[in-house]
């Protein structure tokens, strides 16, 4: 069974620095390109940054280019998103997503919350 | 960027009734390739998405045939057949064609009657 399990939001000041981890497992993770897509608290749902399957690629939302890095350590199973500057418009819950079939995100973790506020 | 736009923001339909949902694009989603990276989500109250249909029609991983895409270039839709009461939630349309960035639409919520 495919799982994600992201880790690492909480409550932070504005302009600081906050790591998330999602951990996979059911899969074999090397394999997929992985994405960390977020939802502020009652809106849709927003694609942040992605990164293939042995990081050769990595593309970034022009809203967190500069502020964000992707990364990833395949032999450990995980996904990474270091967010520095932080904002409060970064207030939102991360979810990472499995880059499946067809180009589709298709499956996705339970998210973790980040709020960005003094 | 492609902007995808979803109709309508929401409806409310009884058990057993029939649904549609729209999409449109307002660039072609057919990429060189000849493929269509057009997919539908459902967000079901507190949880995350879930990957409905892949590539405009094709059924994801234990999603139940009551459920169908279709659709071409710019213009796509979902339907529901028997909506049935675990149906509810939010669905989205979301391109990869013109990738980066991935977009989603604005989401569609399904309410129960």
């Amino acid at each position: 069974e495919v799982q994600l399990v992201e880790s690492g939001g909480g409550l932070v000041q504005p302009g600081r620095s906050l790591k998330l981890s999602c951990l996979a497992s059911g899969f074999t993770f090397s394999n997929y390109g992985m994405n960390w897509i977020r939802q502020a608290p009652g809106k849709g749902l927003e694609w942040v940054a992605s990164i293939s399957s042995s990081s050769s690629y990595i593309y970034y939302a022009d809203t967190v280019k500069g502020r964000f890095t992707i990364s990833r350590d395949n032999a450990k199973n995980t996904l990474y998103l270091q967010m520095t500057s932080l904002r409060s418009e970064d207030t939102a819950l991360y979810y990472c997503a499995r880059w499946g079939t067809g180009r589709s995100p298709d499956y996705w973790g339970q998210g973790v919350m980040v709020t960005v506020s003094s | 960027d492609v902007v995808m736009t979803q109709t309508p923001p929401s409806l409310s339909v009884a058990i057993g009734q029939s649904v549609s949902i729209s999409c449109k694009s307002s660039q072609s989603l057919v990429y060189s390739d000849g493929k269509t990276y057009l997919h539908w989500l459902l967000q079901s109250p507190g949880q995350s998405p879930k990957l409905l249909i892949y590539q405009v029609s094709n059924l994801g991983s234990g999603v139940p045939d009551r459920f169908s895409g279709t659709g071409s270039q710019k213009d796509f839709t979902l339907k529901i057949s028997r909506v049935e009461a675990e149906d509810l939630g939010v669905y989205y349309c979301v391109q990869a064609t013109h990738f980066p960035p991935l977009t989603f639409g604005s989401g569609t919520k399904l309410e129960i009657k």
